[in-house]
């Protein structure tokens, strides 16, 4: 299977403090993506690196990528409690368009 | 105002029922996707259209049959619904994929078959 694959599955945290949620992929990529999906709602976008790209930086939001691994990691500095939800990494083959998704990361801030 | 809308939110329905779930962008996008999210949040894509052409046809049986009049609204029409099909539905819109672009995606539909 393409399917990414993330961990940890769940992450609780206070707030101020560090998320780190790391992806695993098998095969060449174009892109990564990272998704945030609250609860009950659907998947929004945060943040796209190239496979040419190693580090990209969004506001509070810091992705690496490491082709030669075949991992990504979604850095979340600060974490407020809005920041609870989950989390997706989604790799794009460069099959017109087909994202596969990995089965995300649970993250739990406390106020 | 809603960038990507899909209607109904909720539906519950027998099974052996036909149904369709409705989605429209008005991003002006080429492409649309329809996914399915299971119990674990598994999401996994069905089908992509881009300007009304079916490009993406993932192995799904074929009770799932998409339509899209036009290249902002994608519908998904399913037969004979059995309760496997119940999951979340999400419908999803880009530019042309071969951008790499980032997807939008809709509210989703809860489907419950019982």
């Amino acid at each position: 299977s393409q399917q990414g694959e993330e961990d940890p599955q769940a992450l609780s945290i206070q707030e101020g403090e560090n998320a780190t949620m790391n992806c695993s992929y098998k095969t060449s990529i174009n892109n990564l993506q990272w998704y945030r999906q609250n609860s009950g709602r659907g998947l929004v976008h945060l943040i796209l690196i190239r496979s040419n790209e190693r580090e990209k930086h969004s506001g509070r939001l810091r992705v690496t990528l490491d082709t030669s691994k075949k991992s990504s990691s979604l850095l979340i500095t600060a974490s407020r409690a809005a920041d609870t939800a989950s989390y997706f990494c989604a790799t794009d083959f460069g099959m017109r368009g087909k994202l596969t998704f990995g089965q995300g990361t649970i993250l739990t801030v406390h106020p | 105002d809603t960038a990507v809308s899909q209607t109904p939110k909720y539906l519950v329905t027998q099974m052996g029922n036909d149904k369709s779930i409705k989605c429209e962008q008005n991003l002006g996008h080429d492409t649309m996707y329809w996914y399915k999210q299971d119990s674990k949040k598994f999401l996994k894509i069905m089908f992509s259209y881009n300007n009304k052409e079916l490009i993406i046809n993932e192995t799904v049986p074929n009770r799932f049959s998409p339509k899209s009049p036009d290249k902002a609204h994608l519908n998904l029409h399913i037969n004979s619904l059995e309760l496997g099909d119940s999951a979340v539905y999400f419908c999803a819109s880009s530019q042309y994929p071969g951008q790499g672009n980032e997807q939008y995606f809709g509210p989703g539909t809860r489907l419950t078959v019982t």
